[in-house]
């Protein structure tokens, strides 16, 4: 079956914008976790949704927020962004929100702020 | 909170010489752990995990892994590396009993195969 998409693959934005990127789990998955990884601070959890909930919130400040829909897909947004939010954004997605559930990663969307 | 260390940010093995990739955590309880590679413009794809039970743990790619609770310790090995290996490497942590953390991951481990 298909893995873990998430669209667009690479981003280009400059400071103050918003940005919204989009991630479509594994057929069947209900969970759906968001990591933001930069050479500095490798990977840092930042929210996780399950049911169209948000279950577990990373120590990220307001500007980053998250949904997901009534299909398990999910998106994340990013407002007034900052040259520092330049990082590779990893979804993953599991069949629950269990901590011993597998995730599967998708390949990541780089987001490079100008 | 746990944590998770991986003290080698590089590693550098002559291809088909033996790995092991160290990594220690700090955590109340056993943890869930977890080990992950990540190619060059890849997502994480799981090698392997430990829950309970056995402490030797085979993964995909003919990976292995030791949970040595005395040590705090969870460090990856194989016995003979291929020039596909050079990737990144990550440790990870889980909480079973605090879900206010879903997933810590260690820094990472770059390795490279030396020909």
């Amino acid at each position: 079956k298909a893995g873990v998409t998430q669209t667009p693959r690479y981003l280009i934005k400059t400071r103050g914008q918003q940005v919204t990127l989009s991630c479509s789990p594994i057929s069947g998955h209900r969970s759906v976790s968001w990591y933001q990884q930069t050479p500095g601070q490798g990977l840092q959890f930042l929210f996780e949704y399950f049911s169209e909930t948000q279950r577990n919130k990373g120590n990220f400040p307001g500007r980053f927020s998250g949904r997901q829909f009534s299909n398990s897909r999910s998106e994340m947004n990013v407002s007034t962004l900052e040259l520092g939010d330049s990082a590779l954004y990893l979804c993953a997605s599991s069949l629950g929100y269990r901590e011993d559930n597998e995730q599967f990663f998708g390949p990541g969307t780089r987001l490079t702020v100008l | 909170a746990q944590s998770v260390t991986q003290p080698d940010i590089h590693i550098p093995v002559s291809e088909g010489a033996s790995l092991e990739l160290r990594c220690n955590y700090s955590y109340g309880a056993t943890p869930y752990l977890f080990w992950y590679v990540q190619s060059p413009g890849q997502g994480l794809q799981l090698l392997l995990k430990y829950f309970s039970g056995d402490t030797l743990v085979q993964g995909i790619k003919g990976f292995e892994a030791e949970f040595k609770r005395s040590q705090s310790s969870f460090n990856l090995r194989k016995p003979s590396v291929h020039w596909s290996d050079a990737a990144e490497y990550f440790c990870a942590v889980g909480a079973p009993l605090n879900r206010d953390d879903k997933i810590i991951f260690g820094k990472g481990t770059r390795l490279h195969i030396l020909p």
